[in-house]
């Protein structure tokens, strides 16, 4: 049972334009959420979190929003850059659990 | 500052050999400590968790094992590898719940 899924494999956005990268949970238990960067044979870069009790944070170019009553979060990056180009993971946990949960990733790509 | 290590970064092994893959975090105490796995073109799977020293929670069963002998140390383990083993894996820590941060990753091919 996939507890974290990110439904789209991949995303080609134009540099300059605005990424959306999309995660949706199904356990109402979580309440702590992350979003990493992963480049091939590396090991992920922790991006930005946001806990249950807010519906955005913001952190330079990158915003996470939540939407508990949906279980959905997303990742939106303005402007993109060639360098976001990588693969996207969101992960969440449940408190005092200390077992964080992640998607299968979304790969963006951004076009020069 | 808190860094991790985790090694070999490379190895290609044959089926049936063992694997022993090691962790160390470095710049904190009473980690929590955690092996993943990306399989080729696949998410990232929790293997094990450890919040203390001799506490190993396993995630999935399979053909490998955890180790925490040490505070800051974890080790990933197999008698024999089978070729569904190869893979990415990476250790990570984490305090308090907080923000879970990865190593460097090790890349097993198992032939």
């Amino acid at each position: 049972d996939q507890q974290v899924k990110q439904n789209s494999p991949s995303l080609s956005v134009q540099e300059g334009r605005i990424s959306i990268l999309n995660c949706d949970y199904t356990n109402s238990m979580f309440d702590y959420f992350l979003w990493y960067k992963k480049y091939p044979a590396e090991g992920p870069t922790f991006l930005i979190s946001i806990s249950s009790i807010k519906d955005k944070n913001e952190d330079g170019r990158f915003t996470v929003f939540l939407n508990k009553s949906a279980k959905h979060l997303s990742l939106h990056i303005v402007p993109s850059q060639p360098g976001d180009s990588a693969v996207y993971f969101c992960a969440a946990s449940a408190g005092g659990t200390y077992k964080y949960i992640f998607g299968t990733g979304t790969r963006l790509k951004v076009l020069a | 500052s808190q860094t991790i290590h985790q090694w070999p970064a490379t190895l290609v092994q044959p089926v049936g050999s063992p694997l022993s893959l090691e962790c160390t975090v470095e710049g904190t105490s009473n980690p929590n400590l955690y092996w993943y796995r990306q399989a080729a073109g696949r998410g990232l799977q929790l293997l094990f968790y450890s919040v203390g020293i001799g506490q190993i929670s396993s995630e999935v069963p399979q053909n490998l094992s955890a180790s925490r002998p040490q505070d800051r140390q974890f080790i990933l383990s197999s008698k024999k590898l089978l070729l569904s083993d190869s893979g990415f894996y990476l250790c990570a820590w984490s305090v308090a719940g907080n923000t879970i941060y990865f190593g460097e990753g090790s890349w097993l091919t198992v032939v």
